[in-house]
């Protein structure tokens, strides 16, 4: 069945470490993004990626970074610049000018930073 | 830039009453208005989506929106709600062109009581 892996599920940090967070999608999709989800703020966008070797800042980008080397997947390193990382990540995908297609969401992985 | 309001934060209803959520966004132009559902410890889904034709859109279980142009609306309604829709809702809207990423609102949670 072809859609979006993210893991791990859960993880957890030290505070002042680098953490990376996976996704990977085998939907063919060239469009990937990452949100983040706070209780009572919704979905805000991180970091997009229309294609390989590009990227968008989103409108939360200070703290992370991305890169996209391979379609199938675009990684977000929370640097320790980001003051406040707990939070719940979102890896979604959707084919390329394709505005109105739903985005395909992963299950999320949950980072807390102590 | 873009934004979308979602005007109830919490809503507890008595199951078989009636559902009506609000979604208001500020693009003026061409726009994708979308409705995501997340159920607890579950990843988004996507109850329904507009981008043209009749405005009054219908979604997967028993859910519909209409897209009001005129008041930059996409309110969602469920004739008869379960307490199986208890859940956090979120609407979002995108730019019919240029690639342009989804933008959430930020979510409304509804409460199903029995």
């Amino acid at each position: 069945d072809g859609g979006i892996t993210q893991s791990p599920k859960y993880l957890f940090r030290k505070e002042g470490q680098n953490v990376t967070l996976s996704c990977e999608q085998n939907l063919n999709h060239d469009a990937m993004y990452w949100y983040r989800q706070d209780p009572g703020q919704g979905l805000r966008l991180i970091y997009y990626s229309q294609i390989v070797n590009d990227f968008q800042k989103g409108d939360i980008a200070e703290g992370y970074s991305v890169s996209r080397e391979k379609k199938e997947s675009f990684p977000l390193t929370v640097t320790s610049a980001q003051k406040n990382p707990t939070a719940f990540y979102l890896c979604a995908s959707r084919p390329q000018g394709r505005e109105n297609s739903p985005l395909h969401f992963g299950n999320g992985t949950r980072l807390t930073v102590t | 830039a873009q934004s979308v309001s979602q005007h109830n934060h919490h809503v507890i209803l008595s199951e078989a009453a009636s559902l009506e959520l609000g979604c208001n966004y500020s693009y003026g132009g061409t726009v994708n208005l979308f409705w995501y559902v997340q159920y607890p410890g579950q990843h988004l889904q996507l109850l329904l989506k507009y981008f043209s034709g009749d405005p009054l859109v219908k979604g997967i279980k028993g859910f519909e929106a209409e897209f009001i142009k005129s008041k930059f609306s996409f309110n969602l309604r469920k004739p008869s709600v379960q307490w199986s829709d208890t859940a956090e809702y979120f609407c979002a809207v995108n730019r019919n062109s240029g690639n342009t990423p989804l933008v959430f609102g930020k979510g409304t949670r509804l409460s199903v009581i029995a």
